[in-house]
């Protein structure tokens, strides 16, 4: 299996609170995303980064935000969470945008 | 805007049986077409990848699928399902230029039954 650890793999939190969700690879690939999972929408890309300090807006980025200050780190910050953004959040890694992608395990967030 | 299509969103099956999950993408550019799939409370996995050349894609587990240019289709199959293979499937697109990113479909449940 990949190198990903996602973290935490549980989260329950309040409305308007800020919320960090980490990804860490230990594989050393170039590429490295957001996605969330929710029933009847598939997965839906959040952000996407493409090296440190390269990142750019997925589909539905509005309220989430992310950090890449190394290549074994992608931080995904809820700055104030809402009910909407109760999920499951995957992280995946690739080594070229034409491979395939590794998933983490993911987190369930809930938003109350 | 590369965007993907899975038009039914549940297969029920008997095992044995033949099996063809449906896709179908939009992109203005060439593209990289997947197939991903989901077990129960895991991530996702690679069934099959289409890049360039051959059609006819073998992957994992049996499954096959055909790259079609003029449908912009990407339709998966298997000749014979197990009750294993229950899960939910995702077709992928990614442009084959430019920055964009992997696009997901929205997911076929295959549900085989005994």
């Amino acid at each position: 299996d990949a190198g990903i650890t996602q973290s935490p793999r549980h989260k329950v939190t309040e409305t308007g609170t800020p919320v960090t969700l980490r990804c860490h690879q230990t594989e050393n690939h170039r590429y490295m995303y957001w996605y969330r999972q929710d029933p009847g929408h598939g997965l839906r890309l959040i952000h996407y980064s493409y090296g440190v300090k390269d990142t750019d807006k997925g589909e539905v980025s509005d309220g989430y935000s992310v950090s890449r200050s190394k290549t074994e780190d992608f931080l995904l910050t809820l700055e104030s969470a809402t009910s909407s953004q109760t999920s499951v959040y995957f992280c995946a890694i690739s080594d070229s945008r034409n491979e395939k992608l590794f998933f983490g395990s993911g987190t369930q967030l809930s938003v109350l | 805007a590369q965007s993907v299509t899975q038009l039914d969103s549940q297969v029920p099956v008997f095992e044995e049986a033949p099996v063809e999950l449906r896709c179908n993408y939009s992109s203005s550019v060439s593209v990289y077409l997947f197939w991903y799939v989901q077990y129960p409370n895991q991530g996702l996995q690679l069934l099959l990848k289409y890049l360039s050349g051959s059609t006819l894609v073998k992957g994992i587990n049996g499954f096959e699928a055909e790259f079609n240019k003029s449908q912009t289709s990407f339709h998966l199959r298997k000749p014979s399902v197990h009750i294993s293979d229950t899960a939910e499937y995702f077709c992928a697109v990614s442009e084959n230029k430019g920055r964009r990113a992997l696009t997901f479909g929205s997911g076929t449940r295959l549900q085989v039954q005994p």
